[in-house]
């Protein structure tokens, strides 16, 4: 079965390092987005894309985030600087008819 | 904008029937899913209701009413492993998916 792909799974840095998430999505799935989820609340949406186009990114903190999905394919998430307050689960999950399938997330510390 | 609410925690006990409620207020509702998610995992589907009624899958079942802008998710034959944090999700008309806090649910001998 088609799975999301993520990596890495999970990711420690110290604050004001650089780090960077991968998503493979489902094939052929045209739709990806990319939620926030800190230790018990539900995830936040960072990012949607549709093929390699941004259509949603209201929520990114586009000073120190930044999400891109060249090819319309993968796509990497990337915060530079990391904050304490970073640290939380980044999942990634792709849609084609309005189901989401969600990948495995990666876990990011930030000391 | 999209505000969701659900319980923030529900207890139950093994073998019962729990309801986990969810209002929500939208604009362009284009369908509610349900998801369940162990402590540390990723999310995984259980339920994706658009239309008003019941949609029932084995020992779950999920309930729509688009004029009161309200979904429940019923668990029956509760067992230990249901224990975990369900989340309600709305879908608007741009394909963005909006959750709530989640509910997490503890499941007692």
């Amino acid at each position: 079965e088609a799975e999301v792909a993520q990596s890495p799974r999970y990711k420690i840095t110290e604050k004001s390092q650089a780090v960077a998430f991968w998503c493979d999505p489902i094939s052929g799935h045209a739709t990806l987005y990319w939620y926030r989820q800190i230790l018990g609340q539900g995830p936040e949406l960072l990012v949607q894309f549709q093929d390699e186009s941004v259509v949603d990114d209201s929520q990114l903190p586009k000073d120190r985030f930044s999400a891109e999905r060249l090819k319309g394919v993968d796509s990497t998430l990337k915060i530079q600087p990391a904050e304490l307050g970073d640290s939380a689960m980044y999942l990634c999950a792709s849609s084609l008819d309005g189901q989401k399938f969600f990948g495995p997330g990666t876990r990011l510390t930030v000391l | 904008g999209q505000n969701i609410d659900q319980p923030t925690e529900m207890t139950a006990t093994e073998g019962a029937i729990v309801q986990i409620n969810c209002t929500y207020q939208t604009s362009g509702f284009n369908g509610l899913f349900w998801y369940q998610q162990h402590a540390g995992e990723a999310p995984t589907f259980l339920s994706y209701n658009v239309l008003d009624g019941l949609e029932e899958k084995g020992r779950f079942s999920s309930f729509l009413s688009r004029s009161k802008g309200y979904s429940y998710l019923l668990l029956k034959e509760l067992q230990m492993k249901d224990s975990a944090s369900y989340l309600c999700a709305v879908n608007n008309a741009g394909n963005m998916l909006t959750f709530g806090g989640g509910t997490r649910l503890m499941v007692k001998p």
